[in-house]
């Protein structure tokens, strides 16, 4: 069973452009959901995250949009720039165990364009 | 300042052998954690340390998978009579505490069983 659904698989994106990518939950227990960013032969590195408390959290060019009802939310990248070209997981967890003992998606490829 | 260091960064091995992973967290970060990331996948869960004892083994797939951190710094995740389906990045993380701190990855070993 999957816990934490993730699309799409890859997404192309102009240079400047906005790159979204979405997340689908079904454990309404989650109140934990990073975004991470992963390079090639590197380990994934903490984006930005946010908790079902607020629907929308910013950093820089980076926003996570969260919609509780839906149990769905969502990272945008905006103008976005060829370093940004990753693998970008989005990750749940549980209210009463440990934060950081994630559920991740299954991961979303961006390339962005020059 | 030095981040997550694992070693060795590969690891090939043959069917049925022991291999010891390590890792060393950052300094002062007492809670630390084992995922393992098959290819196209997100990292899953396997074990997290709390101080020296194990808080939560539940995502360890079976009694050959062991890991220990006895002074509460350096870990080593331990497979025993190795498969082809461990064939992974194993990838350690930690945090300053297990109260919501951002989690840092290491760059993980890539373990490949022949």
């Amino acid at each position: 069973q999957q816990q934490v659904k993730q699309s799409p698989q890859s997404l192309i994106v102009q240079k400047g452009g906005i790159s979204i990518i979405n997340c689908a939950y079904e454990n309404t227990a989650f109140d934990y959901f990073p975004w991470y960013q992963q390079f090639p032969g590197k380990g994934p590195a903490l984006l930005i995250a946010i908790r079902p408390d607020v629907s929308e959290k910013k950093e820089g060019r980076f926003t996570i949009s969260f919609n509780k009802s839906a149990k769905q939310f969502s990272l945008h990248i905006m103008d976005s720039q060829p370093g940004d070209s990753a693998t970008y997981f989005c990750a749940a967890s549980k209210d009463g165990g440990a934060t950081n003992k994630l559920i991740f998606g299954t991961g979303t490829l961006l390339a962005v364009q020059p | 300042g030095a981040g997550v260091s694992q070693t060795p960064s590969n690891k090939v091995t043959e069917k049925g052998k022991y291999v010891e992973l390590r890792c060393d967290p950052i300094s002062g970060h007492t809670a630390l954690y084992w995922y393992r990331q098959s290819l196209g996948q997100g990292p899953e869960f396997l074990i997290y340390f709390q101080g020296t004892g194990a808080a939560d083994d539940s995502g360890l797939p079976n009694d050959r998978f062991f890991a220990v951190r006895p002074e509460g710094s350096v870990s080593t995740l331990k497979i025993q009579r190795t498969e082809r389906g461990d064939s992974a990045v194993y990838l350690c993380a930690s945090s300053l505490n297990e109260g919501g701190s951002p989690l840092h990855f290491g760059n993980g070993t890539r373990l490949t069983v022949t």
